[in-house]
């Protein structure tokens, strides 16, 4: 089975920082990787398939890049609403997810 | 507008079973794969199950292969999970998530989830 490894667990931001959380798959997955925000209580929110492109109606402050087995999630700069935590999830062999990356207010 | 709604959660003993149904509307439910993905609160989403667009093709997760059972019923754009042999680390929420089409898959919508708890 692919596992995903995402670093870090969590972090600390402000308004406005960039910030960038990264997703390490334990083989090639070439561009199948998924990112997701999800808030306390509520479902995953679908943001970037194929590693780097936008689903519909995210913002263009959130950008994902890499290939392969290594790949980021960038927010370029964070607004009150991004607080959250992020997975990220291999569609190359059924879907496993990563562990989580939680976003805090410093 | 697209809606997933999970029902048939409850509390249920080791070695139980219980049917999982997902009510979709708003979309075409015979043209997407669909998928069940379990969550333990304060954990991360896991992959429980994924079915084609008829039903003809399957896949499971190791740890729920030869229990579970991922089913449609495109008459009634329903879901189904049928859960057996329950143990006390299938409690989660469980949620239907509809998956994206083309080969670059991902789950777009997904229900508000039900949570299955398995205790004596």
């Amino acid at each position: 089975d692919i596992q995903m490894t995402q670093s870090p667990s969590s972090l600390s931001a402000s308004v406005g920082d960039r910030v960038t959380i990264t997703c390490r798959a334990s083989q090639s997955i070439s561009s199948y990787l998924n990112w997701y925000q999800q808030k306390p209580g509520k479902a995953p929110k679908f943001l970037i398939y194929a590693a780097s492109s936008l689903h519909s109606g995210v913002p263009s402050r959130f950008s994902g890049s890499g290939s392969g087995t290594d790949f980021t999630l960038t927010i370029s700069s964070l607004q009150p609403e991004d607080f959250a935590t992020y997975y990220c999830q291999q569609s190359y062999s059924t879907g496993t997810f990563g562990q989580g990356t939680k976003v805090e207010s410093k | 507008e697209v809606q997933l709604a999970e029902s048939g959660g409850g509390l249920v003993q080791p070695g139980g079973s219980l049917r999982l149904s997902c009510a979709a509307s708003g979309f075409t439910f015979r043209n997407y794969w669909m998928q069940w993905v379990r969550q333990v609160p304060g954990k991360g989403p896991v992959w429980v199950s994924r079915i084609n667009f008829d039903g003809s093709s399957t896949s499971y997760a190791d740890s729920v292969k030869g229990r579970f059972t991922i089913s449609r019923d495109n008459a009634e754009n329903t879901l189904y999970l049928q859960m057996n042999s329950l143990r006390a680390e299938d409690t989660a929420v469980y949620y239907c998530a509809r998956e994206t089409s083309g080969s670059y898959w991902g789950l777009d919508y997904w229900g508000r989830g039900t949570l299955v708890t398995v205790s004596s």
